[in-house]
């Protein structure tokens, strides 16, 4: 029962590269999003998808890309990370979009240099 | 433009005793608000929910109050355990959208 799967864990980045962060749910859930962690300033909503095939911007979504090709996957792609990108990342799925709870995986620490 | 905020970064509280976080929003769309415990090194993970035709829900030790008027829940630990000790999160989202939205997070603290 995996629920939630980010890959990597982990991951230091040159100011300049791009790398996508990967994110898999095995509940068949309609619904994901990603979130940023920053000291201070609680889980920020970057991108979201409501179903394959569709996505839309949450508050801080600029130097992200996302795609949503299948039900399944939804990764983050940054495609010239800078220092400022330097945080946590949460990938997280709900069931639909009313009215149900987020269910997040286990994060992925993203360093910038 | 915080729409949801937690005004308490930190609460230290004795084990056994209440602890209180709250949370503030401002957007009266909202409808269905949630509470997160997140520990170190882990996602959060989902606490208690409250409708907004609801004034109160209660599961276990933990309760948590809507004041639709105030724009205000607030999340109730009774009796306050170690375990506990974590950050708090609590989360907001409105029918007419699809957005969930985090508040800043506040700290808790449980000592013997």
């Amino acid at each position: 029962n995996a629920g939630v799967t980010q890959t990597p864990k982990f991951q230091v980045l040159k100011t300049g590269q791009s790398m996508t962060l990967q994110c898999a749910q095995d509940m068949n859930h309609e619904y994901m999003s990603w979130y940023r962690q920053d000291p201070g300033m609680g889980l920020r909503l970057i991108h979201y998808s409501v179903g394959a095939g569709i996505t839309d911007q949450g508050e801080v979504p600029n130097g992200y890309n996302v795609s949503r090709s299948t039900t399944e996957d939804f990764p983050l792609r940054l495609l010239s990370a800078a220092p400022s990108q330097t945080s946590v990342y949460f990938c997280a799925s709900r069931r639909d979009r009313v009215n149900t709870e987020a269910f997040f995986g286990q994060g992925t620490r993203l360093t910038v240099v | 433009d915080q729409q949801v905020k937690q005004n308490s970064p930190s609460l230290s509280v004795q084990e056994g005793r209440i602890s209180i976080l709250n949370c503030d929003y401002t957007n009266s769309m909202f409808d269905y608000f949630l509470w997160y415990k997140k520990y170190p090194a882990e996602g959060p993970t989902f606490l208690i929910s409250i409708s907004s035709i609801k004034d109160k829900n209660e599961d276990g030790r933990f309760t948590v109050f809507l004041n639709k008027s105030a724009k205000h829940l607030s999340l109730h630990i009774v009796p306050s355990q170690p375990g506990d000790s974590a950050v708090y999160f609590c989360a907001a989202s409105a029918s007419n959208t699809d957005k969930l939205i985090f508040g800043t997070g506040t700290r808790l603290q449980v000592f013997p």
